[in-house]
Formats: C-alpha cells, sequence, structure tokens
C-alpha cells in the first residue's frame, strides 16, 4: 500500500533556531499534501495544504512566513518552522494524496517537535 | 463537511467485539463516512468508508444506518493493540483533494 515517510521523527531544537521536517511519498506520486499540527490531548489541526510546484495555502491564523511549505516535485514535501519558539513545541504530521481520493490519503508517522 | 459526534471515551474487554458509535445528523447525499484511528504519537490510519451500504474489510466493518444519520464502526475481536483515538469524519471523495477535518474522536481503550 501507500507509504508516506516523514523524518525526522523527534527533534529538540534551541529557540530562535530553524528546523525542517520532510515528507516523502515512497511508491506513488502525491499531488497535494497536507501539514497538521497536533497539540497534547488535542485533535488534528490542519495548517496548510500544498499542491506541487505551487505556493501553500495556509489556514487562517497560521503565519506563512513562519511555516515554510515547499512542495517541489511530486514527492516531496517540507515544513521549515523558522525562528522556532517553545510554544511551537507540538506533534507535526504530514498526509499526502494520491489524486483526489479522499481514501487515498496516508499520514506520515509525525515529528515531535520541542523546542527548549 | 458535515459535523460528527462521538462519544468521548469507551472501553472494551479484549477478544470483544467494540462498536464505536458517530452521529452525523446534516450528512449530505453525496458525503462519505470515513473512518481513521491514531495510535499514540503515531500519525492517522485509514480504517474504512462508506456511503450508503454497510462495508467490511480485515480491520473492521462499517454499518450505517438507512437514514445515512449515524454509522457504527465495528471492530469484531480487540486486541490491546486496538487501544486508540477513533475518528469518524464525514466529507465528499472527487473532485479535487479535499482535506480531512479531524473532530475530538472516541479513545477506545481495549482492556486485558
Amino acid at each position: 500500500g501507500a507509504v508516506v515517510s516523514q523524518h525526522p521523527s523527534r527533534v529538540i531544537c534551541k529557540s530562535g533556531t530553524s528546523v525542517k521536517i520532510e515528507c516523502r511519498s515512497l511508491d506513488f506520486q502525491a499531488t497535494t499534501m497536507f501539514w497538521y499540527r497536533q497539540f497534547p490531548k488535542q485533535s488534528l489541526m490542519l495548517m496548510a495544504t500544498s499542491n506541487e510546484g505551487s505556493k501553500a495555502t495556509y489556514e487562517q491564523g497560521v503565519e506563512k512566513d513562519k511555516f515554510l511549505i515547499n512542495h517541489a516535485s511530486l514527492t516531496l514535501s517540507t515544513l521549515t518552522v523558522t525562528s522556532a519558539h517553545p510554544e511551537d513545541s507540538s506533534f507535526y504530521i504530514c498526509s499526502a494524496v494520491q489524486g483526489a481520493q479522499t481514501h487515498g490519503y496516508t499520514f506520515g508517522s509525525g515529528t515531535r517537535l520541542t523546542v527548549v | 463537511d458535515a459535523k460528527t459526534t462521538q462519544p468521548t471515551s469507551m472501553d472494551c474487554a479484549e477478544g470483544r467485539a467494540a462498536n464505536l458509535p458517530c452521529n452525523h445528523s446534516t450528512i449530505s447525499g453525496n458525503e462519505y463516512v470515513y473512518w481513521y484511528r491514531q495510535i499514540h504519537s503515531q500519525g492517522p490510519q485509514y480504517i474504512i468508508h462508506g456511503l450508503k451500504n454497510n462495508e467490511t474489510n480485515e480491520m473492521a466493518s462499517l454499518i450505517i444506518t438507512e437514514d445515512r444519520k449515524s454509522s457504527t464502526l465495528i471492530l469484531p475481536h480487540a486486541t490491546l493493540r486496538d487501544t486508540a483515538v477513533y475518528y469518524c469524519i464525514v466529507t465528499i471523495s472527487s473532485g479535487s483533494a479535499r482535506q480531512l477535518t479531524f473532530g475530538s474522536g472516541t479513545q477506545l481503550t481495549v482492556l486485558p
């Protein structure tokens, strides 16, 4: 079946630094990738939608200059958290879609970001 | 997308069937019912989906009422590894790719 690899699985960084999270579709081409954020004991919240070769669409309240998304190829999307602060500590999850079918959604294993 | 309502938590004995309900009274004719689950500190995993008819796969069965206003996910023989948060999501499944909107879900705890 479809596999999405997300890396790193966990990262600790110092306040003020930037962190890049990669999301790769291993055995299919993902025209669309979604980035979610999940705080402890809360549900997943959509941050942005990225389509290959175009600018990402951000949800209301998500700073596009802070959370940089690049979807340069059909198998790779990256999320860069710039100038990270402790309040950015969260679980970040990507989802890749093969085509337009909702049951084609596959999720990465998530990245636990801790900013100290 | 139609709103869904699920119980906050449920317990189930290992080996027994786990029946997880979901209400989606405002579902429209072209919306599907999807179930995903999230084991602690992992990404969500697709379980099953359906439109009108009951569906079964190797993981679970999905029972949708005739009026489509509610559904039940059935794990026939729950194991400890089925302990997870289960999300019922209603959305259309055609056209451009749409994001999945996650509600609070049901925390299922399978007890030994």
